[in-house]
């Protein structure tokens, strides 16, 4: 139990467009899901925390009008990077929480290329 | 505000030897602590945690930790390791915030290279 999925796994788009990742709990309620950011050869930096149903609650330095998080469902939370630069090219790892839980389950993250 | 130090950004080991990989963290309450593995591509994959009791914990796939409050440390350890267990081990230090959820901070990573 507790699988998290990420679609897409992998995604191209050009500068100035916006894209769409889905994080989806497919076996549990997730009433928190958290949005990480991975650069090639270093750490997850944790970019945004949400709550079914709140606000998400950003990190100092995330720019919260590029990194756009819904959270709508209890197994259901995306995030959209708009208006998309190379820079943004990046792995975006989500993970979700149960209520009670502590623990985080991770998805297999999506690889973004901006070009 | 937690952080996680890993000291080791790249481990090379025999297989069949046995592992080390060093975390030292550093937070004000008692942490919760984490140890992840994620190979080139994928998510992360949970080894083993610590919350509260024993302070040897035992994970998946033959790794345990030991959590040791006087020196701050988690250290991840495998009497034999294979060559499958190469990959890229993250440890992590949890902290509840006001409000509730959690937070999670992580090291920077070590990349462990298995030599046949």
């Amino acid at each position: 139990g507790a699988v998290v999925s990420q679609h897409p796994s992998w995604v191209i788009c050009k500068s100035g467009t916006s894209v769409k990742i889905e994080c989806r709990s497919l076996d549990f309620q997730a009433t928190t899901m958290f949005w990480y950011r991975q650069f090639p050869k270093q750490s997850l930096m944790l970019m945004a925390t949400s709550n079914e149903g709140s606000k998400a609650t950003y990190e100092q330095g995330v720019e919260k009008d590029k990194f756009l998080i819904n959270h709508a469902s209890l197994t259901l939370s995306t995030l959209t990077v708009t208006s998309a630069h190379p820079e943004d090219s990046s792995f975006y790892i989500c993970s979700a929480k149960r209520q009670r839980d502590y623990e985080q389950y991770f998805g297999p993250g999506t690889r973004l290329t901006v070009t | 505000a937690q952080s996680v130090t890993q000291p080791d950004i790249h481990i090379t080991v025999s297989e069949g030897a046995s592992l080390e990989l060093r975390c030292n963290y550093s937070y004000g309450a008692t942490p919760y602590l984490f140890w992840y593995v994620q190979s080139p591509g994928q998510g992360l994959q949970l080894l083993l945690k610590y919350f509260s009791g024993d302070t040897l914990v035992q994970g998946i796939k033959g790794f345990e930790a030991e959590f040791k409050r006087s020196q701050s440390s988690f250290n991840l350890r495998k009497p034999s390791v294979h060559w499958s267990d190469a990959a890229e081990y993250f440890c992590a230090v949890g902290a509840l915030r006001t409000g509730g959820g959690n937070k999670l901070t992580f090291g920077t990573g070590t990349q462990l290279k298995v030599e046949l």
